[in-house]
């Protein structure tokens, strides 16, 4: 298995502009996270969905972050427009979750966001 | 109280040694525990899960959990300057919106 995928790497724009981040999960894991990471804040879970579903988005910092999750293998976690402050590292992991447990959390490799 | 409650360190361990991280939580019925090793511009890598009390062992590392205490440990035996790192400690909560919760993170020096 390839593990959980992002795009892109990295990603440098200018304030005011649209910046959108991509995400596969492990194939076969039905619950998708997006976390933030800085060093003032640690890690931040923005939002995560279940089955394609958004369960819980209080994470998420206002109206400018928006999240979807069209089908089991893909997500979108989209800022606009954006601001410097929120530079950082956003990271995508994916899990199975069964019964009321939850399963390993895999971790993609993450998204160096930059905003000037 | 912080959900999930580490303490962040530095915590630094002569090579060799046994280094022992711990991590308390506050919603008791919490039922699944992880413990990630995180190296500096890397992301968060699984090494250990455990959900049941007691102890659990995988190569150098161990895992305790006590749930009725509310916390759980990592040790690793014969630390390597490799295992240099912040180690997350994550625990699901049940009340509320069920989420897996993550501490702060306790940064581990190996030294030489």
């Amino acid at each position: 298995d390839a593990g959980v995928i992002q795009s892109p790497r990295h990603e440098v724009t200018e304030m005011g502009q649209e910046v959108t981040l991509r995400c596969k999960p492990i194939s076969g894991h039905n619950s998708l996270f997006w976390y933030r990471q800085t060093m003032m804040r640690g890690l931040e879970l923005l939002i995560y969905f279940n089955n394609n579903v958004p369960i819980d988005d209080s994470g998420m910092p206002e109206d400018r972050f928006s999240a979807k999750m069209p089908n089991a293998s893909f997500s979108t976690l989209k800022i606009q427009p954006s601001e410097p402050r929120d530079s950082a590292v956003y990271f995508c992991a994916s899990s199975f979750r069964a019964s009321g447990i939850w399963y390993e959390q895999f971790f993609g490799p993450g998204t160096r966001l930059t905003v000037l | 109280q912080k959900e999930v409650e580490q303490n962040s360190g530095p915590l630094s361990v002569p090579e060799g040694a046994i280094a022992s991280l711990n991590c308390t939580y506050s919603d008791r019925g919490s039922q699944s525990f992880f413990w990630y090793r995180q190296y500096s511009g890397k992301s968060p890598e699984l090494i250990m899960s455990i959900y049941s009390n007691g102890d659990k062992e995988d190569g150098r590392f161990t895992a305790q959990l006590n749930k009725a205490s509310q916390y759980v440990s990592l040790l690793i035996r014969d630390s390597q300057p490799s295992d240099s790192a912040t180690y997350l400690c994550a625990v699901n909560q049940v009340q509320g919106a069920q989420k897996l919760v993550f501490g702060q993170g306790t940064r581990l020096t190996i030294n030489p």
